[in-house]
């Protein structure tokens, strides 16, 4: 069973810019949720979707959204990039909406470099 | 918020047996302790979760007090591929989020294997 997939691993942007980066969750796995990891901050969780529908979210300003397709497959975007949204970003999937008791599987992320 | 506490460093030798405690004094009745390992540039991946006394896999058990407030991860004969980090996680459940959670990571336990 392929595990969660993200597009792409490395990413160079400059301010100012927008990005978007793919998620594909395991096999019938319909949730799926998106964490950034910094040096200074650690694992932030930034939201979660399911069946399409945003069903938490972190404490991220409007510039970082996301959408799932009806797939399952998720997307994130970044408009208006800053030098700090430099980070490494990780998509985990289960197989319902992450209750603390769903053990996530995280894909290997994609690393993202604002210049 | 249910926030874990854990040593932010640890050493061991190869074939050691390593303990890393989590403290989580806020867990909630129905909450599950999940822990992950990280390597570097990947994701977190799954090791191990549990609910009470002890649970085992073939990589590690979980070890929880009857009051909950507290658990620890064994590793048994570490090996030099054992170094990485390791976060504890107790799921967040809100009601105002109809029962749906989200991950908080903390800082996680940095492992290092020495030779």
């Amino acid at each position: 069973k392929a595990g969660v997939t993200q597009t792409p691993r490395y990413l160079i942007k400059t301010r100012g810019q927008q990005v978007t980066l793919s998620c594909s969750p395991i096999s019938g796995h319909r949730s799926v949720s998106w964490y950034q990891q910094t040096p200074g901050q650690g694992l932030q969780f930034l939201f979660e979707y399911f069946s399409e529908t945003q069903r938490n979210k972190g404490n991220f300003p409007g510039r970082f959204s996301g959408r799932q397709f009806s797939n399952s497959r998720s997307e994130m975007n970044v408009s208006t990039l800053e030098l700090g949204d430099s980070a490494l970003y990780l998509c985990a999937s289960s197989l319902e909406p992450s209750s603390g008791n769903q053990p996530q599987h995280f894909g290997d992320g994609t690393r993202l470099s604002i210049l | 918020l249910a926030k874990t506490t854990q040593p932010i460093s640890m050493d061991s030798y190869e074939g050691q047996e390593v303990n890393i405690t989590c403290s989580h004094n806020n867990i909630a009745t129905n909450d599950y302790i999940t822990w992950y390992q990280q390597f570097p540039s990947q994701g977190p991946r799954f090791i191990i979760q549990g609910y009470k006394t002890k649970v085992t896999n073939e990589v590690a058990s979980l070890f929880i007090p009857a009051d909950r407030k507290s658990s620890t991860l064994s590793l048994p004969r570490v090996s030099l591929s054992d170094t990485a980090v390791y976060y504890c996680l107790v799921g967040d459940r809100s009601a105002r989020s109809g029962g749906y959670n989200k991950l908080i990571f903390g800082a996680g336990t940095r492992l290092a294997v020495h030779p």
